[in-house]
């Protein structure tokens, strides 16, 4: 089945640790995403990437980094310069024009 | 900037037709969408409308959008237990890479 599969759905981070979040589609989509979901708010873009190896910054993109070095893949690290990480981080995916965007299932990220 | 604003909280009984309410900003928002979000997943596409179009219907979702007033309904019909979540309003610029999300209606189904 085709779809947008976001890896782990838990996780812990230390104090002054980065940590690496997946985002894997095989929708042979063009443009990924990456949104934070904070508890009674919307979502808010992070960076998004538009082709292979080009990315741009979102709205929140301090204390995150990405790469897009395949089209199916599309990595976000959180930072320890991401002083309150604490959030349900949410990948995106759709194909190049103007087709809707499509979501996985989300990873909850939690300091310990 | 642009906004997006919609109220908090639905609650309906099964059976019953449920209206959320959406109201934005952006004069040059060229699609508004509906997405549904169940407890610990991420956002199911609902459905979305284009700009220069007034009503969309899909089969017991009915979304409207009233472009002078910047207001987008959706109207789910016979609303069932199973409808319970969060719908967020979004609205994106013609080319669809930056969604502006409203905060999300919490819709409750009382059986």
């Amino acid at each position: 089945d085709g779809g947008i599969t976001q890896s782990p759905k838990y996780l812990f981070r230390k104090e002054g640790q980065n940590v690496t979040l997946s985002c894997e589609q095989n929708l042979n989509h063009d443009a990924m995403y990456w949104y934070r979901q904070d508890p009674g708010q919307g979502l808010r873009l992070i960076y998004y990437s538009q082709i292979v190896n080009d990315f741009q910054k979102g709205d929140i993109a301090e204390g995150y980094s990405v790469s897009r070095e395949k089209k199916e893949s599309f990595p976000l690290t959180v930072t320890s310069a991401q002083k309150n990480p604490t959030a349900f981080y949410l990948c995106a995916s759709r194909m190049g024009g103007r087709g809707p965007q499509h979501f996985g299932d989300g990873t909850r990220l939690s300091i310990l | 900037g642009e906004d997006v604003e919609q109220s908090l909280f639905l609650s309906v009984r099964e059976g019953d037709s449920s209206v959320i309410n959406c109201t934005y900003t952006d004069s040059s928002s060229t699609y508004l969408y509906w997405y549904k979000q169940e407890p610990g997943a991420g956002l199911q596409l609902l459905t979305y409308i284009f700009s220069n179009m007034d009503m969309k219907q899909d089969q017991r979702l009915t979304v409207l959008l009233n472009k002078k007033d910047k207001h987008l309904s959706l109207r789910i019909a016979d609303t069932q237990t199973g409808d319970s979540a969060i719908y967020f309003c979004a609205e994106s610029g013609e080319y669809g890479n930056k969604l502006v999300f409203g905060a999300g209606t919490i819709l409750r189904v009382k059986s």
